[in-house]
């Protein structure tokens, strides 16, 4: 039962363009969303959030954006630069979950490679 | 600030055998979870701890998996015995309690997790 899904396993962008990564939701329940970015042999790193209240979060280069009706959410990264490279994972939680707000649904992550 | 320590970082066994990982977590945290992210798979909570109590271990195979943090600091994940689809990196975070996120309006916020860089075993 996948929860939290990322259908574009990779993801080819040329520096300095937009990058548009895509996650889709099932459970309505989810109202905190978030962005972690990985490189390999580390851990996951927490990149951007968004509560369901809004439907924007900006920081920097990052932009999150939430559409509840559809249930689906997007990053957006511009411009793109090659450090971005890596791994970015979509999660979700629900207040109302058993392990609380802390519990995380991660989708399966999209590659992400920016080259020059 | 240190991170979230984790060793081995390596690890290769054959099935059947047991093994056990470990995890300091970043100091004053409270929370400590362990994940398990199989080749191509998100992170999936195998057990969250709140100080040394359990939160949630929903998704944790008890017949063979275990795990304690008796000090509620460091906290170790034994599987024993082995099987092939435990191949996978097991991943540890921490996160610290910050208190009250809801408002009237809605939910705000969360406790940022912090991940170590995780353990990758190889069951043959």
């Amino acid at each position: 039962d996948q929860q939290v899904k990322q259908n574009s396993p990779s993801l080819s962008v040329q520096e300095g363009r937009i990058s548009i990564l895509n996650c889709d939701y099932t459970n309505s329940m989810f109202d905190y969303f978030l962005w972690y970015k990985k490189y390999p042999a580390e851990g996951p790193t927490f990149l951007i959030s968004i509560s369901s209240i809004k439907d924007k979060n900006e920081d920097g280069r990052f932009t999150v954006f939430l559409n509840k009706s559809a249930k689906h959410l997007s990053l957006h990264i511009v411009p793109s630069q090659p450090g971005d490279s890596a791994v970015y994972f979509c999660a979700a939680s629900s207040s109302f979950s058993i392990g609380g707000y802390n519990k995380l649904i991660f989708g399966a992550g999209t590659r992400l490679a920016v080259h020059p | 600030e240190a991170g979230v320590a984790q060793s081995p970082r390596y690890k290769i066994i054959e099935k059947r055998q047991s093994v056990a990982f470990w995890c300091n977590p970043i100091s004053g945290h409270a929370t400590l979870y362990w994940y398990q992210q199989i080749l191509g798979q998100g992170p999936k909570l195998l057990i969250q701890f709140q100080n040394n109590g359990v939160v949630d271990d929903s998704q944790l195979p008890k017949d063979r998996f275990s795990a304690e943090r008796l000090k509620g600091v460091d906290s170790t994940l034994k599987i024993q015995p082995a099987k092939l689809e435990d191949s996978a990196v097991y991943l540890c975070a921490s996160s610290i309690i910050r208190g009250a996120y809801r408002g009237s309006s809605g939910r705000h916020g969360t406790d940022t997790q912090y991940f170590g860089p995780g353990t990758r075993l190889t069951v043959l």
